[in-house]
């Protein structure tokens, strides 16, 4: 079956460090969600891509859908403390319903 | 409006009770979804409802009953719990396609001793 996979699964850095996160499906996705999840919160949209090779911005996020639609990315620039959080990609192919992947706790050093 | 919400926040069962757990939306969505999350596993689809009336199995289905009441409800059922279900049960609604933007309740907090 469908399986999207995201790496890494913790991330620990400095404030002001840069963070990436990847996520890479078995099989080519019509689209691919991005959440945000708080701890002790609920997950939170955050942005759809669609296109190949579409690239989309939010301030200091840049989220990228690769060529082949079956692998995406979410990075942070210049990291904040209100950046901590699980990020979680979600895909969805036209063969099986919407596949989250297991998430990258992001973690941040003062 | 108060989105999706979810009852109750917080629930401690032993092996072999049942129970319920509730789910409403007041954002006119077509369809919802049950959700549970356990640590390093991100968010599995147990059940879901793409409209009023209708309901289809997930990805993790089995111990789980749903009812989609009506356009607003929709309710998961655990006949009788294991301990293999503790975990974090979040609701969601998007307008009409699982493609489509999805809104999460905040959850329930399940234990099963």
């Amino acid at each position: 079956g469908q399986q999207v996979m995201q790496i890494p699964q913790y991330q620990h850095v400095q404030e002001g460090e840069d963070f990436t996160t990847y996520c890479n499906s078995s099989t080519t996705l019509s689209n691919i969600q991005w959440y945000k999840q708080r701890p002790g919160g609920h997950p939170v949209f955050l942005i759809q891509l669609v296109k190949s090779g579409e690239v989309k911005k939010q301030k200091r996020l840049t989220f990228q859908f690769g060529e082949a639609k079956k692998n995406s990315s979410l990075h942070i620039t210049a990291t904040q403390t209100t950046d901590v959080g699980t990020y979680f990609c979600a895909g969805y192919s036209s063969a099986s319903k919407i596949i989250f992947g297991s998430g990258t706790r992001l973690s941040i050093r003062p | 409006n108060a989105g999706v919400t979810q009852t109750p926040k917080f629930q401690v069962l032993k092996t072999g009770q049942s129970m319920t757990l509730q789910c409403a939306q007041d954002m006119n969505h077509n369809s919802m979804y049950w959700y549970r999350q356990d640590p390093g596993m991100g968010l599995r689809l147990i059940y879901y409802s793409a409209s009023e009336g209708t309901t289809d199995k997930g990805e993790v289905p089995n111990g789980y009953n749903v009812s989609r009441l009506n356009k607003r409800e929709f309710s998961l059922r655990l006949e009788s719990a294991a301990p293999s279900q503790t975990s974090v049960y979040f609701c969601a609604s998007s307008v009409i396609r699982s493609t489509d933007t999805q809104y999460f309740g905040p959850g329930t907090r399940l234990t099963v001793l």
